[in-house]
């Protein structure tokens, strides 16, 4: 009973390849998030998403492309991969009306050689 | 550019003590506070959100939230070794749904 999955868990690649992540929730909830954890564990927002429709977008290179089927799903693509894209991406969910409470999924490890 | 501010740590506390970890926003417009818990290698899990001035508990866990001051923190009764873990606080900063997290505080109670 999975709330926030998140495949692949592990991700390794080359520089200049493209990947994407996906990302599911079953709790029924309406906003659906990206963020990104570095090395140094600093949690940063990267998309969010409101009934499909693209609420925040931060100052993320266009190389990142997130693309939401529906509510219950967020991907992210990622173009021409860089060794500085190497870090922990989260997906997270959070439910109307609550002041943004968040559920994270288990996470994915990219890394970039 | 808004900020939540949190002590990197470690704090570390005896089995049993009172851990507290605080944490200070840079907008004085933000309404929402949340308390994570960050075990190594895994998801961040809320514990804890406030929303108005003053205290808030749940079992051994204690909010407090001063706006006036501009800070939040939160108290762990009777720490115990599994609550050794990075606790982030997160602040609604930015409004509609937007989050910021602090960079953490990294727990360790010492059995």
């Amino acid at each position: 009973d999975t709330a926030v999955s998140q495949t692949p868990k592990y991700l390794v690649t080359q520089m200049g390849n493209d990947k994407s992540i996906k990302c599911e929730q079953n709790l029924g909830h309406d906003t659906m998030y990206w963020y990104k954890q570095d090395s140094k564990k600093f949690l940063k927002i990267m998309f969010s998403y409101n009934n499909k429709e693209l609420i925040i977008n931060e100052t993320v290179p266009n190389r990142f492309s997130p693309k939401s089927p529906d509510k219950a799903h967020l991907n992210l693509h990622i173009n021409s991969l860089e060794l500085g894209d190497s870090a922990v991406y989260f997906c997270a969910s959070s439910p109307p009306g609550t002041g943004d409470e968040q559920y994270f999924g288990p996470g994915t490890r990219l890394t970039v050689t | 550019q808004k900020e939540v501010e949190q002590n990197s740590g470690p704090l570390s506390v005896p089995e049993g003590a009172i851990a507290s970890l605080n944490c200070t926003y840079s907008d004085r417009g933000s309404q929402s506070f949340f308390w994570y818990r960050q075990y190594s290698g895994k998801s961040p899990e809320l514990i804890m959100f406030i929303y108005s001035n003053g205290d808030k508990e749940d079992g051994r866990f204690t909010a407090q939230l001063n706006k006036a001051s501009q800070y939040v923190s939160l108290l762990i009764r009777d720490s115990q070794p599994s609550d050794s873990a990075t606790y982030l606080c997160a602040v609604n900063s930015g409004g509609y749904q937007k989050v910021t997290f602090g960079t953490g505080t990294k727990l360790q109670v010492i059995p």
